[in-house]
């Protein structure tokens, strides 16, 4: 099993250009999560998805949209990206609410 | 407001010395406390989670509601203890989890 998937791992972007970054978990979870991580602010949630048809903003969700495309996949899209959106971007799943989460290896965003 | 407070950025110790990486917590409800680790080139992962209280790798963690905190404690670190380590608490009623803005653990030989 590979776990969570994440493409790409690295993206440079102009502002203003838009991407949807990837996420796939093969482990049949419920719960689908995205975060951002940045130097001294730890990990934020922007988006979550409790299960399959469902998505709800998190503590920093301005400037992204989410879909949840099935079980399996939970997308993040900018539509028109900024230098403050320069971060590294996980993708996360869990099979419930707080149980263990798992995490994707990361996204690692450049936004000039 | 929620909150999670890890207080120290970086701790340095010595190979065979006591470990204890500090987290406080604000939330008026019922908390769901855990423990993540990232190793070098490695994904975050799970290290323990306070309702399972197990001890993983040697560490433990107790969760103390009268102190809101869930320090993590080791009582002999190793090399391979270097990571960085996040506390994090799951909100209650919701899918929500917040993250401390974690600890370098630095072991050192």
């Amino acid at each position: 099993n590979a776990g969570v998937t994440q493409t790409p791992k690295f993206q440079v972007l102009k502002t203003g250009q838009s991407m949807t970054l990837q996420c796939a978990q093969d482990m049949n979870h419920n719960s689908m999560y995205w975060y951002r991580q940045d130097p001294g602010m730890g990990l934020r949630l922007i988006y979550y998805s409790a299960s399959e048809g469902t998505t709800d903003k998190g503590e920093v969700p301005n400037g992204y949209n989410v879909s949840r495309l099935n079980k399996r996949e939970f997308s993040l899209r900018l539509e028109s990206a900024a230098p403050s959106q320069t971060s590294v971007y996980f993708c996360a799943s869990s099979e419930v609410a707080y149980n263990e989460q798992f995490f994707g290896p990361g996204t690692r965003l450049t936004v000039l | 407001a929620q909150r999670v407070t890890q207080p120290e950025k970086l701790l340095s110790v010595f190979k065979g010395a006591p470990v204890e990486l500090k987290c406080n917590y604000s939330y008026s409800g019922s908390p769901e406390l855990f423990w993540y680790v990232q190793y070098s080139r490695q994904r975050l992962q799970l290290l323990l989670r306070h309702i399972s209280r197990e001890s993983i790798k040697g560490f433990t963690a107790d969760l103390n509601k009268g102190e809101t905190s869930f320090h993590l404690k080791k009582p002999f670190a190793q090399e391979e203890d270097s990571a960085m380590y996040y506390c994090a608490l799951g909100l209650a009623g919701t899918y929500k989890y917040i993250f401390g803005t974690g600890t370098r653990l630095k072991v050192l030989a």
